[in-house]
């Protein structure tokens, strides 16, 4: 039962161009959204996140999109560079679960010089 | 401020050995999770911790795998009698609260490679 799904398992982008990442969830228990990014061999780095209650939160060059009626959000990296390449996952939480994250896939981001 | 540290980074075991795989949250963190990745997938939920309490552990394997977090020292996740199945990454993760809204700190991971 996959209830947070990144349906692109890669992404190739053209450094300086936009790279959307996105990311559907079934369960509407959920409350809480993250981005995480990851290098092979390393752990997970948290990279934004967005509260159900807003419908979009910036940082930087990362921007997260909620659209809730749609179960839908999505990761915008302006202007993408080549050290952005790496997995994306995307993860949900709920309050009644206790905060577990529930992730993704991932998708693979390959930002070309 | 440290980040979440895991000890070993690589572990080798052979069938029917013991694993034990150790996560010291960020300073200033209660709560400890535990998730494993398998290869080609993404990230699973184990079990979560505060100090020698086990809060929710509905993603652990029911035979062989058990995880504490004792009063003092690290958080442990401790594998019995190994399958080769059981070869993943193990990643703990740390947040100073409970309750939705709080970014988990991952640590860099314990991959576990079963022979």
């Amino acid at each position: 039962d996959q209830q947070v799904k990144q349906n692109s398992p890669s992404l190739s982008v053209q450094e300086g161009r936009i790279s959307i990442l996105n990311c559907d969830y079934t369960n509407s228990m959920f409350d809480y959204f993250l981005w995480y990014k990851k290098y092979p061999a390393e752990g997970p780095t948290f990279l934004i996140s967005i509260s159900s209650i807003k419908d979009k939160n910036e940082d930087g060059r990362f921007t997260v999109f909620l659209n809730k009626s749609a179960k839908h959000l999505s990761l915008h990296i302006v202007p993408s560079q080549p050290g952005d390449s790496a997995v994306y996952f995307c993860a949900a939480s709920a309050k009644e679960y206790g905060n577990k994250l529930v992730f993704g896939a991932g998708t693979i981001l390959r930002v070309k010089s | 401020n440290a980040g979440v540290m895991q000890n070993p980074r690589h572990l080798v075991r052979r069938r029917g050995q013991e694993a034990r795989l150790r996560c010291s949250p960020m300073k200033g963190h209660s709560h400890v999770y535990w998730y494993r990745q398998l290869p080609e997938e993404g990230l699973k939920f184990m079990v979560y911790l505060q100090k020698e309490n086990i809060i929710d552990e509905s993603g652990m394997p029911k035979e062989r795998f058990s995880a504490e977090f004792p009063k003092e020292g690290p958080s442990i996740l401790r594998i019995q009698q190994v399958v080769r199945g059981d070869s993943a990454a193990y990643f703990c993760a740390s947040s100073p609260r409970y309750g939705g809204g709080y970014e988990q700190y991952f640590g860099p991971g314990t991959r576990l490679t079963v022979t």
